[in-house]
């Protein structure tokens, strides 16, 4: 079963528009992970918030954590067509960094 | 690149059959996870290997099994494959003791059960 769930399911924005995307969880965590998987292939680790964090950046990357809420949310900036991929958030149910339950996904088109 | 490579990257197989897949890790790295990702989902978390010890399993049933060796690759073997296999496997390793929590994925095996 999947742990987090993203919003929106699927997202097509123009180049250089921002994109969002949201990740809700269910339980409590230690930390959250992005992930991005360009189509049927491997995924590749984007950033990690730990739950005492609230926000975290990365080149245009920005994270955002709300515990309280359950909820974590990605921000890219200033998207290029390179930008096309699926996006997972994924959390350590387990208590290990290194078991992840992963969303469903949000599915990023960025048109040029 | 990732340093993580898996065999096969394709393959097709029918209903009561075996399939062995293998993932080498990168170097150094002795934490080793497998994941099933059905079309269209997110990757589930099958079980991981630690130094050749299973060390934490998923909700799948025992024809799903593995094993880790001396230099750190990996096999997955999957018994009697059923219709609902079919899906990509994807390998994950790291280095154990790291606290970053970053995972590096293979490029996967992808499964076509017929």
């Amino acid at each position: 079963s999947q742990q987090g769930e993203e919003d929106p399911q699927a997202l097509s924005i123009q180049e250089g528009e921002n994109a969002t995307m949201n990740c809700s969880y269910k339980t409590s965590i230690n930390n959250l992970q992005w992930y991005r998987q360009n189509s049927g292939r491997g995924l590749v680790h984007l950033i990690l918030i730990r739950s005492n964090e609230r926000e975290k950046h990365s080149g245009r990357l920005r994270v955002t954590l709300d515990t309280s809420k359950k909820s974590s949310s990605l921000l890219i900036t200033a998207s290029r067509a390179a930008d096309t991929a699926s996006y997972f958030c994924a959390t350590d149910l387990f208590g290990s960094a290194r078991q992840l339950t992963f969303g469903s996904g949000t599915q990023l088109t960025v048109l040029p | 690149e990732t340093g993580v490579t898996q065999s096969p990257t394709h393959l097709i197989k029918t209903r009561g059959q075996q399939v062995t897949l293998r993932c080498s890790s990168q170097s150094g790295h002795n934490t080793v996870s497998w994941y099933q990702q059905a079309l269209g989902q997110g990757p589930q978390f099958i079980f991981q290997y630690y130094r050749e010890e299973e060390n934490g399993r998923g909700n799948f049933p025992p024809r799903f099994s593995g094993l880790q060796f001396p230099n750190y690759s990996s096999e997955l073997n999957v018994n009697a494959l059923e219709l609902d296999d079919s899906a990509l496997y994807l390998c994950a390793s790291d280095a154990g003791g790291s606290n970053t929590g970053e995972l590096f994925f293979g490029e996967g095996s992808r499964l076509t059960v017929l």
